[in-house]
């Protein structure tokens, strides 16, 4: 059974650079799109984007280009940059697993546990 | 502001049934078939329960279904037991310029 795991500092400073790693296990990172979501307290779920093993991509526009996932299929694991983060940017996040379909877009069938990022100076 | 409409809030007691709407647009859940609700505990990771509008993945149990009419999806559990309290949320997929989004989710409280 997949399960995925979150990591990354829990702290960030205001307009600098958030960076998360999900390590994927029990499982192929082959033939899957492999995505970010966060959780926030005024926002509720928020989708980030995703990426297939190919490094083929998918941002939310709403995220105005701050956003930058890549992939290490050897390493079977993703990660995140978020640009010039703020203290809106404070969240949970999560990683999730849909399946490889183009149209698989909602489809999150395996999530993380999440991490908690906050923006502070 | 979520892009897609939900109750705050639901109620029902043990064995009755409860329907939880999810209102978007024609640009959204009116215009595709791509729908999913997930359930989600205090402190837990959301967790998917319909895809695709009405189906379950597998090990979910067959109290949960969905559907949509027109802009509107809805998921109705029935036979409510009292491990149903949680907050739902709906997600779609809204066309290359949004992407996806999710309701503000809904609290249901088994009385």
């Amino acid at each position: 059974q997949v399960q995925l795991q979150e990591s990354g500092p829990g702290l960030v400073k205001p307009s600098e650079t958030l960076s998360l790693t999900c390590a994927v296990s029990g499982g192929s990172i082959n033939n899957y799109y492999w995505n970010w979501i966060r959780q926030s307290a005024g926002k509720g779920l928020e989708y980030i984007g995703r990426i297939y093993a190919s490094g083929s991509t998918n941002y939310n526009p709403s995220l105005k280009s701050r956003a930058t996932m890549s992939v290490d299929p050897s390493k079977k694991q993703f990660s995140l940059n978020l640009s010039s983060v703020t203290a809106a940017d404070t969240a949970v996040y999560y990683c999730a697993r849909s399946c490889g379909s183009t149209s698989c877009y909602t489809q999150f069938d395996t999530w993380g546990q999440g991490t908690l990022v906050t923006v502070s100076s | 502001q979520s892009a897609l409409t939900q109750p705050a809030s639901v109620s029902g007691s043990p064995g009755q049934s409860i329907t939880i709407s999810c209102t978007g647009t024609s640009s959204d859940i009116g215009s595709y078939d791509i729908v999913s609700w997930h359930q989600q505990y205090p402190g837990k990771a959301p967790k998917l329960i319909i895809y695709d509008v009405h189906r379950r993945p597998s090990g979910i149990s067959n109290r949960f279904s969905g559907s949509r009419s027109g802009n509107t999806a809805s998921l109705t559990i029935s036979g409510l037991q009292a491990e149903d309290e949680a907050t739902y949320y709906c997600c779609a997929f809204g066309g290359s310029s949004t992407l996806v989004m999710f309701g503000g989710g809904t609290k249901l409280t088994v009385l």
